[in-house]
């Protein structure tokens, strides 16, 4: 247990629907992070919230809507995605993103892994 | 782009000290070496960090050469449980730099 959480584990949709992921932490932290990992890929970050404020876009599809409607809560909000969408998508926190010190470790969840039919 | 090369796949004996290098030759000095690992289908878990000096955790230690170009982490009784990928980064010291993850090293602990 890292004290961050997501639901569901599991997510099977069809291009069409609209789906959310969800991610909760537990530890106080104030920055929130979602990453994304296909098969045989590295992890890509994908978005960055701190203080409930998005700092970070890394060049997502407008298909991907983050939302953080405060630091302990994170979704990510899914509409007519496509096949090659399909990953394990990973949601971390940090107790704050613009911290200068290092140590500044993410705890991560277990992830939602993504099927899009 | 990750700033760091590692191999891609090592193997270990289960009870022997597993070694794991990374080459980061470009790194600066502000620059912290992160290691994470991920379990097959879990999310990545935090595992040690260090600037300069040597590290030692519960879970491993951390030796950074003098020239800080290349550092290995240790995890001295390696069991069955440690099989996972790891991940060596580097990030650099200043507002907003997040952590670049990049291949990493698939470390299989056989019985």
């Amino acid at each position: 247990e890292t004290g961050v959480t997501q639901t569901p584990r599991h997510l099977v949709m069809g291009m069409t629907n609209k789906k959310s992921l969800k991610c909760e932490q537990h530890l106080g932290h104030n920055a929130m992070y979602w990453y994304k990992q296909s098969a045989k890929k590295p992890l890509e970050l994908m978005f960055v919230y701190n203080f409930k404020e998005q700092t970070e876009n890394n060049s997502v599809p407008s298909r991907f809507s983050p939302e953080c409607p405060n630091s302990s809560h994170l979704f990510l909000h899914l509409h007519t995605l496509q096949p090659e969408d399909s990953a394990l998508y990973l949601c971390a926190s940090s107790q704050d993103s613009r911290k200068l010190a290092g140590g500044d470790e993410q705890f991560f969840g277990p992830g939602t892994r993504l099927t899009v039919l | 782009d990750a700033k760091t090369t590692q191999p891609p796949s090592m193997d270990c004996a289960e009870g022997r000290a597993a070694n794991l290098p990374c080459n980061h030759s470009t790194i600066s000095g502000n620059e912290y070496v992160y290691w994470y690992r991920q379990i097959h289908s879990q999310g990545p878990q935090y595992i040690i960090h260090g600037l300069k000096n040597n590290e030692t955790n519960e879970m491993a230690s951390l030796i950074i050469t003098e020239d800080r170009k290349s550092s290995t982490l240790i995890l001295p009784h390696a069991t069955l449980r440690d099989t996972a990928v790891y991940y060596c980064i580097v990030r650099v010291l200043f507002l907003g730099q997040n952590f670049v993850f990049g291949p990493g090293t698939r470390l299989s602990v056989l019985p």
